[in-house]
């Protein structure tokens, strides 16, 4: 059974053009996170919620809007899609925020995002 | 301070010992980490330290902690060609936010 999955795995577009990332946890976590993996293989953190509730936003343009339905899903929209955006992007849950081993994160397999 | 570093290559041969080291700046990080990630794919966790520990074993990995030097490191012992892949070293900012703070990346090359 996946733990954190997201959909697509790979998404190759145009300049311009308007893009969602969504993922979900089916391990009963509280707080959902989207990391940035850019070519270097550095990795960012861009937002992270809490029960829904926004409790990182890095700076990130505001192109970029994460949208939680639900604790169990975190969806990454992106509008105006231009060729910086290409990197892999990372979802991931922890339990909470309480401290600790709960707010261990475990990782998605990533989407590759390609801008042409 | 947000910086996490880390060398970006070590090459080792298949049944030594591999040592990756990692130096972070926020003194007040409560838990450490570190993930693996094989090529195409997410982050593995691998393991975590405590702030308040020195050691932490876990069958083949060692992680060693020196909070006044701010250096945490990982020893991969008797490594096998599977071990290849990016080790992300990743400290907890302070903070009841979650946010990590991630490394740069160290590529491990396992020769058979």
């Amino acid at each position: 059974d996946t733990a954190v999955s997201q959909t697509p795995k790979y998404l190759v577009t145009q300049m311009g053009n308007d893009k969602s990332i969504k993922c979900e946890q089916n391990l009963g976590h509280d707080t959902m996170y989207w990391y940035k993996q850019d070519s270097k293989k550095f990795l960012k953190i861009m937002f992270s919620y809490n029960n829904k509730e926004l409790i990182i936003n890095e700076t990130v343009p505001n192109r970029f809007s994460p949208k939680s339905p639900d604790k169990a899903h975190l969806n990454l929209h992106i509008n105006s899609l231009e060729l910086g955006d290409s990197a892999v992007y990372f979802c991931a849950s922890s339990p909470g925020l309480a401290g600790g081993p709960q707010e261990t994160q475990y990782f998605g397999p990533g989407t590759r995002l390609l801008v042409l | 301070g947000e910086d996490v570093e880390q060398s970006l290559f070590l090459s080792v041969r298949e049944g030594d010992s591999s040592v990756i080291n990692c130096t972070y700046t926020d003194s007040s990080s409560t838990y450490l980490y570190w993930y693996k990630q094989e090529p195409g794919a997410g982050l593995q966790l691998l393991t975590y330290i405590f702030s308040n520990m020195d050691m932490k074993q876990d069958q083949r990995l060692t992680v060693l902690l020196n909070k006044k030097d701010k250096h945490l490191s990982l020893r991969i012992a008797d490594t096998q060609t599977g071990d290849s892949a990016i080790y992300f070293c990743a400290e907890r900012f302070s903070g009841n936010t979650g946010k990590l703070i991630f490394g740069q990346g160290t590529t491990l090359q396992v020769k058979p």
